[in-house]
């Protein structure tokens, strides 16, 4: 599975807009980026995931490059209770094989009153 | 509250005492993963079961670590002789099996500590 970069941490004030980069330079075509994130001691949730297009769900949308090289996470209004470390994760789907996620660090947002 | 369960939440236990972790998934998931996470790192894949078969297996799952998955519903797994490395988050995640994505859902997680 593809590597992914992600800034370690980053900060928002609260009510506007987060955008979370992930570069994935190396990403194969048929390689989903998903998008989970992880509140303090809390195990992961999933946000988002996507191929080729944008997509949006009640919680964020996902922006993917045309290259698909790299992408971004998108809280339209963030809220303090968003304050967590966000993984951007790239996997291809398989039968058997191959399902697990590789997670990285990934960004530790913290939400600014 | 995904629908993963995982029992207990938290065990504190001596090294060499052996040590069990229950995990429930969403009823009509077929996949079932094991997850490590040590802090401040994110979640290291251990094992991968599909129904009662466990089809994948990290170079993290020493010897002393086993998972089972007996009727392809919850799952178990066992670290024996703990040692104080083994001190970590372990989650349990589950999906569906679908051949175009899979969404994981994952459990609370057990936090062992191991003194």
């Amino acid at each position: 599975d593809a590597k992914t970069t992600q800034p370690p941490s980053m900060d928002c004030a609260e009510g506007r807009a987060a955008n979370l980069p992930c570069n994935h330079s190396t990403i194969s075509g048929n390689e989903y980026v998903y998008w989970y994130r992880q509140i303090h001691s809390q195990g992961p949730q999933y946000i988002i995931h996507g191929l080729k297009n944008n997509e949006t769900n009640e919680m964020a949308s996902l922006i993917i490059t045309e290259d698909r090289k790299s992408s971004t996470l998108i809280l339209p209004h963030a809220t303090l209770r968003d304050t967590a470390v966000y993984y951007c994760i790239v996997r291809a789907p398989s039968k058997n094989t191959g399902n697990q996620f590789y997670f990285g660090t990934g960004t530790s947002l913290t939400v600014i009153p | 509250d995904t629908g993963v369960s995982q029992d207990p939440r938290h065990k504190i236990t001596k090294r060499g005492q052996n040590v069990t972790f229950r995990c429930d998934p969403i009823s009509e998931h077929n996949r079932l993963y094991w997850y490590r996470q040590t802090l401040g790192q994110g979640p290291e894949f251990l094992t991968y079961f599909q129904n009662e078969a466990q089809l994948e297996k990290s170079r993290l799952l020493s010897d002393r670590f086993s998972a089972e998955r007996p009727k392809g519903s919850f799952s178990t797994l066992e670290i024996q002789r703990t040692e104080q490395g083994d001190s970590a988050m372990y989650l349990c995640a589950s999906s569906l099996g679908r051949d175009s994505d899979n969404e994981q859902f994952f459990g609370p997680g057990t936090r062992l500590t191991v003194l």
